[in-house]
């Protein structure tokens, strides 16, 4: 079964708007990441949070993580265009090489 | 520094065929990662390889799909007798150690079996 769960599937807003992103997994976990995916490209890294942080910064990008509700939040701020793309977020399983991840957010962002 | 390669971009394979995905791990990454995506879904886990070793093949299929990567040359993955059930991307990943966090993903192959 999936390890990590985004919501919302799809979301559209306008540019300069804020895009939230949300993430649910199941089991304990020493890290998660978000990845993007432009449409037929492969995967680019974007954040790893520890599972001992709270909250990270990177440009535009703000991740939250709550361990205790096993969920993490993605925030792009100020979206542009060019932020059109799929967004996963990325669990590592028991094995700790392995990354399970989620069926991903569908951002577009309109001019 | 080359990213992780991946080749073919795109692959049509007609059912009953081979398929044959070659993967050239970033300088210096002994440790190699295979994904699967079906269309609409997230990247799926399927085998970790180290230099002539697999270590962990627990998400490839029992038949019909197969991974190595040898000490000289890429990482290949193999899939025989291909049916339309295996389309999708197939992503390779790379990392310095066996931390598959901080792996970095090459463009994928596309498999389209007509």
């Amino acid at each position: 079964s999936q390890q990590g769960e985004e919501d919302p599937q799809a979301l559209s807003i306008q540019e300069g708007e804020n895009a939230t992103m949300n993430c649910s997994y199941k089991t304990s976990i020493n890290n998660l990441q978000w990845y993007r995916q432009n449409s037929g490209r492969g995967l680019v890294h974007l954040i790893l949070i520890r599972s001992n942080e709270r909250e990270k910064h990177s440009g535009r990008l703000r991740v939250t993580l709550d361990t205790s509700k096993k969920s993490s939040s993605l925030l792009i701020t100020a979206s542009r265009a060019a932020d059109t793309a799929s967004y996963f977020c990325a669990t590592d399983l028991n094995s700790g090489y392995a990354l399970n991840f989620g069926k991903g957010t569908s951002l577009l962002v309109t001019p | 520094n080359a990213g992780v390669m991946q080749n073919p971009r795109h692959l049509v394979r007609r059912r009953g065929q081979e398929a044959r995905l070659r993967c050239s791990p970033m300088k210096g990454h002994s440790h190699v990662y295979w994904y699967r995506q079906l269309p609409e879904e997230g990247l799926k886990f399927m085998v970790y390889l180290q230099k002539e070793n697999i270590i962990d093949e627990s998400g490839m299929p029992k038949e019909r799909f197969s991974a190595e990567f040898p000490k000289e040359g890429p990482s290949i993955l193999r899939i025989q007798q291909v049916v339309r059930g295996d389309s999708a991307a197939y992503f390779c990943a790379s990392s310095l150690d066996s931390q598959g966090a901080g792996a970095f993903f090459g463009q994928g192959t596309r498999l389209t079996v007509v």
